[in-house]
């Protein structure tokens, strides 16, 4: 079975603190991604990874960063936590293939930012 | 602009009630149709992989379908554990990444 980790359920974070939220898949895949889910807003793409140092902006990507130093992890990075980054975040990894492939997604982790 | 829109939002159904759940998409050559099933305060898990207009996979009581613009989900007979939030994704053409519809909200009462 393909497994994706999250490091964290539920984190409670201080406004203004660096947040890191680590990502480990155990299937290989070339492709990693983070979302958040929201309430009325649903899945919205932070960033993406295809290959070990490659990074692509997804459709939220300010305020966040990301480091993918290893295949088999990736790490969203909040540089300075702010509470309109409370939210479920949630990492995913996907095979890379000619056509398209489902994407295995971790437990989540809920952050609040206080 | 690739979308995938799903609906109805919320459905509730009796147990044994079969129906349907619907996603449209607007995607520059579709490379993969995707639902998943998502319970309260855990990550979708995957269900199903459709590819072609036409091709239909089957779960359970779970069926899902794909046409040229809309992929459908049947539901036959639920039970209360099929209670989730469903979603609809498609593959993106730039780096694998999937657009997801808004998600239908499914409660199945005994």
């Amino acid at each position: 079975d393909v497994k994706v980790t999250q490091s964290s359920r539920y984190l409670v974070k201080r406004t203004g603190e660096k947040v890191f939220l680590e990502c480990v898949q155990d299937m290989d895949h070339e492709n990693m991604f983070w979302y958040r889910q929201d309430p009325g807003l649903g899945l919205r793409l932070i960033y993406f990874s295809y290959d070990v140092k490659m990074k692509e902006k997804g459709d939220i990507p300010e305020g966040y960063s990301v480091s993918r130093e290893k295949k088999e992890r990736f790490s969203l990075i909040l540089e300075s936590a702010s509470t309109n980054q409370t939210s479920m975040y949630l990492c995913a990894s996907s095979d890379r293939g000619r056509r398209g492939t489902e994407a295995f997604f971790g437990q989540g982790t809920r952050l609040t930012v206080v | 602009e690739d979308q995938v829109t799903q609906s109805p939002e919320a459905l509730r159904l009796q147990e044994g009630e079969s129906s349907s759940l619907n996603c449209s998409y607007t995607v520059s050559g579709l490379r993969g149709l995707f639902w998943y099933r998502q319970d309260p305060g855990k990550g979708p898990e995957f269900l199903f992989t459709l590819y072609s207009a036409g091709e239909e996979k089957e779960k359970e009581r779970l069926k899902a379908t794909l046409t040229k613009k809309e992929s459908f989900l049947h539901i036959t007979a639920p039970k209360p554990e099929d209670s989730a939030t469903y979603l609809c994704a498609v593959h993106h053409n730039q780096g694998g990444k999937l657009i997801f519809g808004q998600g239908t909200e499914l409660s199945v009462k005994p």
